[in-house]
């Protein structure tokens, strides 16, 4: 069964740096196009990242410059460094499979990150 | 950036009852629009790709419609499990924005 299982959230202070992990089963992150979303609490859902199988990166304009995404294809796990956290940061962050044009078809449980002095 | 908006915000409804919920684009995506349900505490799960075509796996009561910059998700039957958050997204171009959400409630 094809599962993603986000890791590395917590609480850190304003202008910290976390990072969080997405380990995939029963796929290749490589071979597919990797999404972040995010939604703070009691909000909606908000795209932030995608890697595509190529490498080439986006960003959402509300983290670009301060998140990076990457993948390890040897540990089949997708990643998001976070620095220069805000306190508007503060969300349950999923990572997705996306499939072009066909939309996010696997997703993870989600892992919390709060950003607060 | 393309920006969505659906509608109704939230509804009230019984179950059997027939909902529709409407997402507009604000430019034309033909037919790279997606639909998810979120119940409460949990992650998405992806419902209607490309418009029209369901995911597998989601029951039939679930359908979607249009192209360009209009499009509906309809339930029809609606379930005690359907009682959630609705979203629309497109994967048109990055990007890939949400609509805010559109919360059905039991009446």
């Amino acid at each position: 069964e094809m599962q993603l299982v986000e890791s590395g959230g917590g609480l850190v202070q304003p202008g910290g740096s976390l990072k969080l992990s997405c380990a995939a089963s029963d796929f290749s992150v490589s071979n597919n196009y990797m999404n972040w979303a995010r939604q703070a609490p009691g909000k909606g859902l908000e795209w932030v990242s995608l890697i595509y199988s190529g490498g080439s990166t986006y960003y959402a304009d509300s983290v670009k410059g301060r998140f990076t995404i990457s993948r390890d294809n040897s540990k089949n796990t997708l990643y998001l460094q976070m620095d220069n956290l805000r306190p508007g940061d503060t969300a349950v962050y999923y990572c997705a499979r996306g499939i072009p044009f066909y939309g996010m078809d696997v997703w993870g449980q989600g892992t919390t990150v709060t950003v607060s002095s | 950036d393309i920006e969505m908006t659906q509608s109704p915000s939230s509804l009230s409804a019984s179950v059997g009852d027939r909902v529709t919920i409407t997402c507009r684009a604000s430019q034309t995506i033909n037919s790279h629009l997606n639909w998810y349900r979120q119940k409460a505490g949990e992650a998405p799960d992806l419902l209607i790709y490309a418009a029209s075509s369901l995911q597998n796996g989601v029951p039939s009561r679930f359908s979607g419609s249009g192209s360009g910059t209009d499009f509906t998700l309809t339930i029809s039957g609606l379930q005690v499990e359907d009682f959630a958050t609705y979203y629309c997204q497109q994967s048109s171009s990055v990007p890939f924005s949400f609509g805010q959400g559109t919360q059905v409630e039991i009446k």
